[in-house]
C-alpha cells in the first residue's frame, strides 16, 4: 500500500538554525501539506501546495517558514532561524491522486524537531 | 479559525462494547468530515470520510447532521486494538478548501 514518507524522524536543531524536513509523498497525489502538532495539543494546518505553488497557509506559516517541491518526488519544508516554540511534531499529507479522492489526506509518519 | 469540538474523555470500556464519539463544528459552510485516529506519538490515520447519508465500515459507523453541526462515530463489538485517540476532522472552507480542522481527539481505553 502507498504511504507518504519524511525524514528525518527526529532533528534535534539549536535556536537560530535552519531546518529542512522532508517528504515523499504518495506518487500519483497532486495536493501536498504540512502541519504541525505541540506535544500534547491539536494538529494544526500549516500550508497546502498544488501545481507547484502554495495553495492557502495559515497564521502559523509565517515568513519563517517556506516550502518547495524540489523535484518530481520531494515535498520539503524549510524552517529558518528556528525558535524554541516550533519543537512539535511535523506532519506531511498528501491527497487527490487519480483514483482517490482530493479531500482524503494521508500523513506520513512525522518529524520530531526539538530546538534547543 | 473556526473550531471542532469534541469530548476529550477517556473513554474507558471493555472489550466488546459499543462506544460512541461525538463531534460539533462551528463552521456551516465545511463540506468534508472525516474521522481520523492517532495512536500515542504517531501520525492521524484516515479512519472513514463521513457521508450525509451517513456510512458504515465494518465495526464502525458515522453519521453526520449538517443542521445540528454534529458528527458522531459508533464503534461496535470494540477491540482492545481500537485503543486509540479519535480525531473529528473538517476542512475548513475558503481558501483551498483543502486546510484541515482537528479535534483534540477522544481518548479510548478499550480493557479485557
Amino acid at each position: 500500500e502507498p504511504e507518504v514518507t519524511q525524514t528525518p524522524s527526529h532533528q534535534v536543531t539549536q535556536m537560530g538554525q535552519e531546518v529542512i524536513l522532508r517528504c515523499v509523498p504518495i506518487s500519483n497525489h497532486l495536493y501536498f501539506y504540512w502541519y504541525r502538532q505541540i506535544l500534547g495539543q491539536k494538529v494544526e494546518f500549516l500550508v497546502s501546495f498544488y501545481n507547484n505553488e502554495i495553495s492557502e497557509k495559515s497564521e502559523i506559516f509565517d515568513d519563517q517558514f517556506s516550502v518547495e517541491r524540489p523535484d518530481g518526488s520531494n515535498f520539503t519544508l524549510k524552517i529558518r532561524s528556528t525558535k524554541l516554540e516550533d519543537s512539535a511534531m511535523y506532519f506531511c499529507a498528501s491527497s487527490g491522486g487519480v483514483w482517490g479522492s482530493s479531500y482524503e489526506q494521508y500523513f506520513g509518519p512525522g518529524t520530531r524537531l526539538t530546538v534547543t | 479559525r473556526k473550531e471542532v469540538e469534541q469530548d476529550p474523555g477517556p473513554f474507558n470500556v471493555p472489550e466488546g462494547a459499543t462506544v460512541a464519539f461525538n463531534c460539533t463544528y462551528s463552521n456551516s459552510a465545511s463540506q468534508s468530515f472525516f474521522w481520523y485516529r492517532q495512536d500515542c506519538r504517531k501520525e492521524p490515520k484516515l479512519l472513514m470520510s463521513v457521508y450525509s447519508s451517513g456510512n458504515e465500515d465494518g465495526r464502525f459507523t458515522a453519521q453526520l447532521n449538517r443542521a445540528s453541526q454534529y458528527i458522531s462515530l459508533l464503534i461496535r463489538d470494540s477491540k482492545l486494538s481500537d485503543s486509540a485517540t479519535y480525531l473529528c476532522v473538517v476542512n475548513t472552507p475558503g481558501g483551498s478548501g483543502y486546510a484541515l480542522n482537528f479535534g483534540k481527539g477522544t481518548s479510548l481505553l478499550v480493557t479485557p
